[in-house]
């Protein structure tokens, strides 16, 4: 199994403000995702962290807003850029090995508070 | 598009008795996977079980199984003998083609489970 430690784990923030969310995988890892849960809701996929290139954003979500890295295969991070509190939710980071590998991994998640 | 649906916002059954949770599942491609995910109150998200779209026999796991009707679409979760630690938030997941392609999820089902 992969495990995935997030960063941090949670956060008050103000408006207008930016936050950046950390995640590491123990193990190199093909495929890293960013999703959103918002209170009371499921899991939305924010975007595909691709290593080395620009990631793919789900419709609805903008690079602008959640800009996000992926330097190498254990480490990607999600930027949430001036922040209102519509934003206030549960951001989590997940990973697979590809490959017919089938289990998805998921972080802990970071709980943001925007006031 | 693919898609994932669980109409029951929430269950309850008593202790020791089996619980059926629903998923269905709408998409194109005929590789896909199917996930069962739980999340307590704590927030994590704990994989359960996995189905793929080629697997002849139902995949289980403890007291987890899972009843796939590939003709009706649908993956539902079967617990076994409930316990009070299985009361939680479930979600029903697919991801379609081979591994490490991007997972959705449905609604979720708040499981409680009565002493």
């Amino acid at each position: 199994s992969a495990v995935i430690s997030q960063k941090p784990s949670r956060d008050i923030c103000q408006r207008g403000t930016s936050l950046t969310i950390q995640c590491q995988v123990d193990s190199q890892v093909t495929m890293m995702f960013w999703y959103r849960q918002q209170p009371g809701q499921s899991l939305t996929l924010i975007a595909t962290a691709n290593q080395g290139s620009e990631a793919t954003y789900e419709s609805g979500f903008v690079i602008d807003k959640f800009p996000i890295s992926r330097p190498n295969l254990t480490f990607s991070t999600l930027t949430v850029s001036n922040m209102s509190p519509e934003d206030s939710s549960i951001y989590l980071c997940s990973a697979n090995r590809g490959g017919g590998q089938e289990t998805q991994y998921f972080g802990p998640g970071t709980r943001l508070l925007v006031l | 598009a693919q898609k994932i649906t669980q109409t029951q916002p929430g269950m309850f059954v008593q202790e020791k008795e089996a619980v059926t949770l629903d998923c269905t599942y709408d998409t194109s491609d005929p590789s896909y996977g199917l996930f069962w995910y739980k999340q307590p109150s704590s927030g994590e998200m704990i994989f359960l079980i996995y189905q793929g779209s080629y697997d002849q026999q139902n995949a289980t796991e403890g007291r987890y199984s899972l009843n796939f009707q590939k003709a009706r679409k649908s993956a539902n979760l079967v617990i076994s003998a409930s316990q009070l630690g299985d009361s939680a938030m479930y979600f029903c997941a697919m991801r379609e083609g081979g591994g490490g392609f991007k997972t959705i999820f449905g609604a979720g089902t708040r499981l409680f489970v009565k002493a």
